[in-house]
């Protein structure tokens, strides 16, 4: 059964500083894999997503994450984090079905960042 | 922006009450999908729906739950009486086609409190 590992259940950056968030994904196939970042009261956005080719994936508000089938991860990487972008921070590998892919997310990394 | 709405925000019941969660999915999107977020834990598929009916469900998807598209724009989860352990966020989204290659929208979220 796929899975997805978030090792990281609380990161603080500093304003500035670059940041990693770690995904792990356990899946038997060539996994399709999101990032989804919640705010306060709003719903979950897509940053990005791997789906095939290019192993490094660009998305928005200046994020990127890199496919690594050998290590079985899907980090996502900003090289300077913005007050803003604190939040809370899913990864996702879609699991097909009948139709559409439902969504097998990890338990979600909290980022807090200090002035 | 189109987005996917939900309401309420919060709502709290009593066990062994009947609720029903509301969605307002993106206006030209076809397949819809209900998650949750229990409290400490990850976001968990319960459903997925297309043409009218239920393309796939989870485990925790049981007899307690079911789900409507009772006109053009709404889209509901209903939980029939409910248990203390269905305390949690639910999250409700929304696609255009089927397959990975697109995206699924997720609304706010509505805090569903079972006393």
């Amino acid at each position: 059964a796929q899975s997805v590992t978030q090792p990281d259940i609380h990161i603080t950056v500093s304003e500035g500083a670059s940041l990693e968030l770690r995904c792990n994904y356990s899946y038997g196939a060539t996994p399709y894999l999101f990032w989804y970042v919640q705010s306060p009261g709003q719903g979950l956005q897509l940053l990005l997503k791997y789906f095939s080719g290019d192993t490094l994936v660009q998305g928005i508000k200046g994020f990127e994450a890199e496919f690594k089938r050998s290590q079985s991860s899907f980090n996502l990487r900003k090289p300077s984090v913005h007050w803003s972008d604190a939040a809370e921070y899913f990864c996702a590998v879609g699991a097909k079905g009948n139709s559409g892919y439902a969504l097998n997310f990890g338990k979600g990394t909290s980022l807090l960042v200090t002035p | 922006e189109p987005e996917v709405t939900q309401t309420p925000s919060h709502q709290v019941t009593q066990m062994g009450q009947e609720v029903i969660l509301r969605c307002v999915p993106i206006s030209n999107h076809l397949y819809f999908y209900w998650y949750r977020q229990i409290l400490g834990q990850k976001v968990e598929f319960l459903v997925s729906f297309y043409n009218n009916e239920i393309s796939e469900k989870s485990e925790i998807f049981d007899d307690q739950f079911s789900v409507e598209r009772p006109d053009g724009s709404n889209f509901t989860l209903k939980i029939r009486s409910t248990k203390l352990e269905d305390s949690a966020m639910y999250f409700c989204a929304s696609k255009w086609v089927a397959g990975v290659a697109d995206t699924q929208y997720f609304g706010p979220g509505t805090r569903l409190t079972v006393l």
